[in-house]
């Protein structure tokens, strides 16, 4: 199946510094990319969309200005979160679609303090 | 109401048992189905899809109800490594909704 990888795998930072989080599409080309978020025990709640070469599109209650995204090319999508505090502390997960099967990247666990 | 509801589990079964699980969603429209398993802290991976006739893979079974909007996996003869999250997936124009999960632990 296609590979999408996502990095890094985990990071922690200080309250009220900015975080990159850089999702790939290795082996196939991704005009469109999605950026989740799932809170323990929680589900996938999506985040935005992202599209290559235009404005991500972001879900109700989503920050654009807090959560960047930025999908330059047709493989490389990056998610900022920017000023974070510890309600950010989540795991983020990208994803692309090939067809109707999503494909994941490997999740970044992020813990501010 | 959610857009997709699953029982959390947890269920915890004997290897070699048979556990089903259920899912339901709200949306009539929705086009396309799945189960996805999410392994403790990774990422989700397609298990399998949903078709309208059921469909089988292996020890894995999937249905679908449109009438009542319910999905269903059969697992049988489960194995310690089928221990996992078990997640409902729901297509509606390519906006994918996710279910909650359903926690399984196969024990020995």
């Amino acid at each position: 199946g296609a590979v999408v990888s996502q990095h890094p795998s985990w990071v922690i930072c200080k309250s009220g510094t900015s975080v990159k989080i850089e999702c790939r599409s290795l082996d196939f080309q991704a005009t469109t990319m999605f950026w989740y978020r799932q809170f323990p025990k929680q589900s996938l709640m999506l985040m935005a969309t992202s599209n290559e070469g235009s404005k991500a599109t972001y879900e109700q209650g989503v920050e654009k200005d807090k959560f960047l995204i930025n999908h330059a090319s047709l493989t490389l999508s990056t998610l900022t979160v920017t000023s974070a505090h510890p309600e950010d502390s989540s795991f983020y997960i990208c994803s692309a679609r090939v067809i109707t099967e999503a494909f994941f990247g490997q999740g970044t666990r992020l813990t501010v303090v | 109401r959610k857009e997709v509801e699953q029982d959390p589990g947890p269920f915890n079964v004997p290897e070699g048992a048979t556990v089903a699980f259920n899912c339901t969603y709200s949306n009539s429209a929705s086009q396309s189905f799945f189960w996805y398993r999410q392994d403790c802290r990774k990422e989700p991976k397609l298990l399998m899809s949903v078709y309208s006739s059921g469909n089988e893979d292996g020890r894995f079974t999937a249905q679908l109800n449109r009438a009542s909007q319910y999905i269903s996996l059969l697992i049988r003869d489960s194995k310690l490594s089928d221990s996992a999250t078990y997640l409902c997936v729901v297509n509606n124009n390519n906006d994918m909704r996710f279910g909650a999960g359903t926690r399984l632990t196969v024990k020995p």
